[in-house]
């Protein structure tokens, strides 16, 4: 059982686009949801992360959507560039002595 | 301040051996968390050390072990390989219970 899915699997974007990843959860418990960048032969690195308090949240180019209702969340890359080419994942958690729970993730490919 | 380190960074085994894994965590940090990340599967949870103590575990068989020292580093093991548990295995720290979680590049581990 997928506990969050994550589209699109792979992604290309003209360079100066916007990026769009999206994510779905069921588990009303969540109360976290971090992103993930993670370039080939290097561990994910934390981007920006959420909690439901608030629908948006943005650092730099990167801005998270959060729609509680729906039960989903987004990942925005503005201006996007060929150096963000890398695997995002989305991930998400309950309070207490819970994982995370990541997404598959999706293949971003910036071309100039 | 130093990353999370794993060690080894590659490692190639034949199937039934066993094999150790190590993970040092940022300083300060207690919690350590271990994945398990595939192409097919992508990050699978195996299992959260806090204060030296397994506070979860996720689905994998006994065959997937782990143990946290005073320090803080962590080991898991692995014993009678199988092919299918060649993949990445991530190390991740944080400071406490359900804080944000930090990353080590990985361990490849090929079975053959």
């Amino acid at each position: 059982q997928q506990q969050v899915k994550q589209s699109p699997q792979s992604l290309i974007v003209q360079k100066g686009g916007i990026s769009i990843i999206n994510c779905a959860y069921e588990n009303t418990a969540f109360d976290y949801f971090p992103w993930y960048q993670q370039f080939p032969g290097k561990g994910p690195a934390l981007l920006i992360a959420i909690r439901p308090d608030v629908s948006e949240k943005k650092e730099g180019r990167f801005t998270i959507s959060f729609n509680k209702s729906a039960k989903q969340f987004s990942l925005h890359i503005m201006d996007s560039q060929p150096g963000d080419s890398a695997t995002y994942f989305c991930a998400a958690k309950a309070t207490g002595n819970t994982p995370l729970v990541f997404g598959k993730g999706t293949r971003l490919s910036v071309i100039a | 301040k130093a990353g999370v380190t794993q060690t080894p960074r590659y490692l190639i085994k034949t199937r039934g051996q066993q094999v150790t894994l190590s993970c040092s965590p940022i300083s300060g940090h207690r919690s350590v968390s271990w994945y398990q990340q595939t192409p097919g599967q992508g990050l699978q949870f195996l299992f959260e050390y806090f204060s030296e103590t397994q506070r979860n575990k996720g689905n994998f068989p006994g065959r997937f072990s782990g143990r946290q020292f005073s320090n803080s580093r962590s080991e898991m093991n692995v014993s009678t390989l199988e092919l299918g548990d060649s993949a990445l295995y991530l190390c991740a720290s944080s400071f406490g219970q359900g804080g944000e979680q930090y990353f080590g590049p990985g361990t490849r581990l090929t079975v053959t």
